[in-house]
């Protein structure tokens, strides 16, 4: 299956300011979807991002705080904008296949 | 909301055959059984899936029902480092939804010298 490699694997940001999270993979992949898990919570799909085209977010997630881009078939970023204690997560990044592949996750705490 | 239930916790014995049910009374005919786990900190790792046939690999068995309605994952000679949170799910074999899983909450193995 698919390395993903995804950084920063952690990060400490003030309240309203942004971060970008990577995603990388070592080969050319159709599906890269976005999750968060709150602490203590199971994972919830962000948004599916598709390559060429504006991302796909499931319900309650926007594009204004959670901008995504796919320039191509190995990359993605997911930015969290103009963050919010609330928004203190992990975030990870997959990729669709036969067994889903997923980054490491990314640990936002918010202060 | 997840289309799976699990029991939230289980224990197993050191080298014994963990069994962790799931139910999935909704499954469709082209959702395939996915299990994942999380170990703690890290992300999920795929398991096993399968359609409807039992399957098993250097990991697990997966075993499903005649009717698809429920599964069971056997972990047959459980350790240590088998303790993590684990979790089923339906998914699309295909299409634009390949790959696009919803978590449910998971069941809590814990595995005891």
């Amino acid at each position: 299956s698919a390395v993903i490699s995804q950084k920063p694997s952690r990060d400490i940001c003030q309240r309203g300011t942004s971060l970008t999270i990577q995603c990388q993979v070592d080969s050319q992949v159709t599906m890269m979807f976005w999750y968060r898990q709150q602490p203590g919570q199971s994972l919830t799909l962000i948004a599916t991002a598709n390559q060429g085209s504006e991302a796909t977010y499931e319900s309650g997630f926007v594009i204004d705080k959670f901008p995504i881009s796919r320039p191509n078939l190995t990359f993605s970023t997911l930015t969290v904008s103009n963050m919010s204690p609330e928004d203190s997560s992990i975030y990870l990044c997959s990729v669709g296949g036969q067994g889903v592949a997923f980054g490491s996750g990314t640990r936002l705490t918010v202060v | 909301d997840a289309k799976t239930t699990q029991p939230p916790s289980m224990d197993c014995a050191e080298g014994r055959a963990a069994n962790l049910p799931c139910n999935h009374s909704t499954i469709s005919g082209n959702e395939y059984v996915y299990w994942y786990r999380q170990i703690h900190s890290q992300g999920p790792q795929y398991i096993i899936h399968g359609l409807k046939n039992n399957e098993t690999n250097e990991m697990a068995s997966l075993i499903i029902t005649e009717d698809r309605k429920s599964s069971t994952l056997i972990l047959p000679h459980a350790t240590l480092r088998d303790t993590a949170v684990y979790y089923c799910m339906n998914s699309n074999a295909g299409g634009t939804s390949y790959g696009k899983l919803t978590f449910g909450q998971g069941t809590i193995l814990t595995v005891h010298p």
